[in-house]
């Protein structure tokens, strides 16, 4: 069936250092691919998506492409900051349902 | 600003009680889900409704039942609660299809003893 994978955490990182966090997924048809964010403490809330190939999602200085050849939508940010600490979930849809990866930890050192 | 909320961040209760964590949102949406929150397994759908005494069982529906009277409440029963349902639970919601983006409440950290 349909399924995420992505990088396992917790992933350390320096502030301004650059990031990138590798999300695969395995799908039937061409699904909308999501990045959420899940801060300490809070929900989860949408940080971008891409909904068909070679799109470019983008927001807060993140950006992720949909890549259908290489069924990849890999998170990356030129400079992090002490902030971007979370919870990242890539996603992905299918019959009206998000399926999420399991989530990876960031910390960010100042 | 949208928002779901959920009626408790934090709760304990004892095995064998029952058990309802609440979920409102002020958006008018549709579509409303319950997930759980696990380390190392991310989040599972529990079930999810698309709209008033609609529901449909997601990936792990068992040991949990739901009720949908009104479009922006969508309840979680624990009939007989266990220690293995010890977990976060997340409320969700969106307007559409599944492309639409999901909104999320804080979560309840459930504690089962």
């Amino acid at each position: 069936g349909d399924s995420v994978t992505q990088m396992e955490g917790p992933v350390t990182l320096s502030e301004e250092a650059c990031l990138t966090i590798n999300c695969t997924y395995t799908a039937t048809g061409y699904p909308s691919l999501f990045w959420y964010v899940q801060y300490p403490g809070e929900g989860l809330q949408l940080l971008l998506k891409a909904t068909k190939a070679d799109d470019k999602g983008s927001n807060k200085g993140f950006e992720a492409t949909y890549r259908k050849e290489t069924t990849s939508f890999h998170l990356e940010k030129g400079s992090v900051q002490v902030s971007d600490s979370a919870v990242y979930f890539c996603a992905l849809d299918r019959d009206d349902k998000i399926i999420f990866g399991k989530g990876t930890r960031l910390h960010i050192l100042p | 600003d949208v928002k779901v909320t959920q009626s408790s961040r934090y709760l304990v209760k004892r095995t064998g009680e029952k058990v309802f964590l609440e979920c409102v949102q002020d958006m008018d949406h549709e579509n409303m889900f319950w997930y759980r929150q696990d380390p190392g397994l991310g989040l599972r759908l529990i079930y999810f409704s698309y709209d008033v005494k609609m529901k449909e069982k997601g990936d792990i529906p068992e040991g949990y039942s739901v009720s949908r009277e009104k479009k922006e409440r969508f309840s979680l029963i624990l009939e007989s609660a266990s220690t293995n349902q010890t977990s976060m639970y997340l409320c969700a919601s969106t307007a559409g299809p599944s492309s639409y983006e999901q909104y999320f409440g804080p979560g309840t950290r459930l504690t089962v003893t």
